[in-house]
């Protein structure tokens, strides 16, 4: 079965504490693996999209990497406005189209 | 604003009742896409149109329900309303009906069945 895990389910840093969202997968044909940053009350907002092993990108203080089997956030010198729900999805082939599966997010907090 | 509009932003409804949802994709979108987040199940993929046809199911109720019009737009139908019901539904758009480059959400409707 098709399985997104992320961790931690929280985090709390303090500004300036670098630190690094995992999320694991466990999927049949990959076709993609996403990033989406979620304010409280919002829609997620798309971050990355990583297509394959040793691919990295970078955005601001946020750079996602990708293995076979992980990928990872990292966060440098976070600020207050880091905070958010960081959601990690994967793109599997499904026929006509792509299922994306989400993770649960990880609820970042970033302390002043 | 990233594009997609979604309408209500808010709704309140009692058990046993119907509701439509409505979402406007983003320009040039054909692919909307209905997802159902609560607090225990994160987002659910409920279900896919492009271009006017149903593309995928995911885990959608019978109860609910959902087209795609010649405009574009996309409306979604809840009905039967029951209390765990209540959550966020976000539609989203992409380009293409693959949806390889990712989707863009709108802000999300969020229902309270009391």
């Amino acid at each position: 079965e098709d399985q997104v895990t992320q961790s931690p389910e929280a985090l709390r840093l303090q500004e300036g504490e670098s630190s690094s969202l995992n999320c694991s997968y466990t999927v049949s044909g990959l076709r993609g693996l996403f990033w989406y940053r979620q304010d409280p009350g919002k829609g997620p907002e798309f971050l990355f999209t990583l297509y394959s092993a040793g691919e990295e990108k970078e955005k601001e203080r946020l750079k996602a990497t990708l293995t076979k089997k992980e990928s990872f956030l990292h966060i440098t010198a976070p600020k207050p406005e880091d905070s958010a729900t960081y959601l990690c999805a994967v793109a599997v082939y499904g026929g006509a189209t792509n299922k994306l599966i989400f993770g649960t997010g990880t609820l970042l907090a970033v302390q002043p | 604003d990233s594009g997609v509009t979604q309408t209500p932003k808010h709704l309140i409804t009692a058990t046993g009742q119907r509701v439509t949802l409505r979402c406007s994709p983003r320009s040039g979108d054909l692919s909307v896409y209905w997802y159902q987040q609560s607090l225990d199940q994160g987002l659910q993929f409920l279900i896919q149109y492009y271009n006017g046809e149903e593309r995928a199911k995911g885990n959608i109720l019978e109860r609910f329900s959902a087209q795609q019009f010649p405009d574009l737009h996309s409306e979604l139908n809840l009905s039967s309303l029951e209390l765990g019901d209540s959550a966020l539904y976000f539609c989203a758009s992409s380009e293409g009906g693959q949806g390889d480059y990712g989707y863009t959400f709108g802000s999300g409707t969020r229902l309270t069945v009391v």
